[in-house]
């Protein structure tokens, strides 16, 4: 069972709308990111999240993304007025020693 | 910037049999870390191996080995008595150590397991 639990698992939405993705890690870390993966394609960086500040984050995180962490615990990602190409499997993901957890991943599909 | 490249699409290897998977990167750092991660039909990313840059010798993980050769910057992975389970897409991914960094993933291998 992944370290990292992700909510929900399957998201359908209409194009146009605004879901928001969660992360529950089961440890408290300060390092999180967010991945995308278009169906197909690679997996891609979003951003950096670190104390509760984004550090870094790709040409792909434009204004329509945000990341939050509201509760201390949950790490959430906000995607505004979907689109079609939104469409992909969504990963939060946090550092440990010596390596990468990922989450279960949130595939989110616009119609 | 930090590069990974898999030139293998697809793979395809029978059952019981040896394959290699291949990954070659580009960077300046000295210290880092390489992963080899699978990803089943769920499409969840699962970690197989990993590799300290500073250590020399290569990682094994049960029937996963690297070949790491950090002159060339190539870090092939072999899975050794292929089982049907082991069919999945492998992406190749760097980590650099330094505070935050990402991961930086190949376009993987798609890997099939014949009987």
């Amino acid at each position: 069972e992944p370290e990292v639990t992700q909510t929900p698992s399957h998201q359908v939405t209409q194009m146009g709308q605004e879901v928001i993705l969660r992360c529950v890690p089961i440890s408290n870390h300060l390092y999180f990111y967010w991945y995308r993966q278009i169906l197909g394609q690679k997996v891609e960086f979003l951003v950096s999240f670190y104390n509760n500040e984004i550090s870094e984050k790709s040409e792909i995180f434009d204004d329509q993304f945000s990341v939050e962490r509201p509760d201390g615990s949950n790490f959430t990602l906000k995607i505004r007025s979907t689109k079609l190409e939104d469409s992909a499997m969504y990963f939060c993901a946090r550092v440990t020693v010596g390596g990468y957890t990922f989450g279960s991943g949130t595939r989110l599909t616009v119609v | 910037a930090q590069t990974v490249t898999q030139s293998q699409p697809e793979m395809s290897v029978q059952e019981a049999e040896t394959v290699t998977l291949s990954c070659t990167y580009d960077t300046s750092e000295s210290d880092y870390y390489l992963f080899w991660y699978k990803q089943p039909p769920s499409r969840q990313m699962i970690l197989v191996i990993r590799q300290e840059a500073y250590k020399q010798q290569n990682a094994t993980e049960n029937r996963f080995s690297v070949n790491f050769q950090k002159a060339a910057k190539s870090f092939s992975l072999k899975i050794s008595d292929s089982q049907l389970g082991d069919a999945a897409m492998y992406f190749c991914a760097y980590f650099y150590t330094g505070t935050a960094s990402k991961l930086t993933f190949g376009t993987g291998t798609r890997l099939q397991v014949t009987l």
